[in-house]
């Protein structure tokens, strides 16, 4: 059974302060992992998706990475309106289905 | 571009009670899908559909039916309401099944069971 697995599950930083989420997942042949962005009440809004290990990519302050095992979402001198929830999801199988992990709650303090 | 449609925004239900959450989307997707979002838990897929006339199970499907008549539109029926289906309901779409292919959202759907 896929597992995603992110951490930590809530985290705060000063406006400013760089930091890295976590995304680590067990599947069995990975199609993709992307991220997603949720404001409160709002829908899941994409934000990357990375394909093999080593691959990276970056929009504005935030920059993605994986691993064989794991992906990191680092994000680069915050500002509060970064703060949402963040969502890691993995696509296996030869249909489109997404398995998502619990999602980080990032608040960013001006 | 309206992009993922969903209605109603929120809803309270009586335990029993049945009732149909709309979605419908304008970007000619072929995929379009259920998920539900409860606290403390990632969203779990409920239903999918691969095209008009295809729907097949998800993570979490007992309690609900789905049918896609068209490209378009793609509801989510609940037979006869628990309060454990209260919840927060996301339809999704996308262009296919590739590998590449990026889920869009729509606003989302409280349900209230009581």
């Amino acid at each position: 059974e896929d597992q995603v697995t992110q951490s930590p599950e809530a985290l705060r930083l000063q406006e400013g302060e760089s930091s890295s989420l976590n995304c680590s997942y067990t599947v069995s042949g990975l199609r993709g992992l992307f991220w997603y962005r949720q404001d409160p009440g709002k829908g899941p809004e994409f934000l990357f998706t990375l394909y093999s290990a080593g691959e990276e990519k970056e929009k504005e302050r935030l920059k993605a990475t994986l691993t064989k095992k794991e992906s990191f979402l680092h994000i680069t001198a915050p500002k509060p309106e970064d703060s949402a929830t963040y969502l890691c999801a993995v696509r296996t199988g030869a249909n489109s289905k997404l398995t998502f992990g619990k999602g980080i709650t990032l608040s960013v303090r001006p | 571009n309206a992009g993922v449609t969903q209605t109603p925004k929120f809803q309270v239900l009586k335990t029993g009670q049945s009732m149909t959450l709309q979605c419908a989307q304008d970007m000619n997707h072929e995929y379009m899908s259920w998920y539900r979002q409860d606290p403390g838990m990632g969203l779990r897929l409920i239903h999918y559909s691969v095209g008009a006339g295809i729907t097949d199970q998800g993570e979490v499907p007992n309690g609900y039916n789905v049918s896609r008549s068209t490209t378009e539109d793609f509801p989510l029926r609940l037979l006869s309401a628990a309060p454990s289906q209260t919840s927060v309901y996301f339809c999704a779409s996308s262009k296919g099944t590739a590998s590449n292919e990026k889920l869009f959202f729509g606003s989302g759907t409280q349900l209230s069971v009581l």
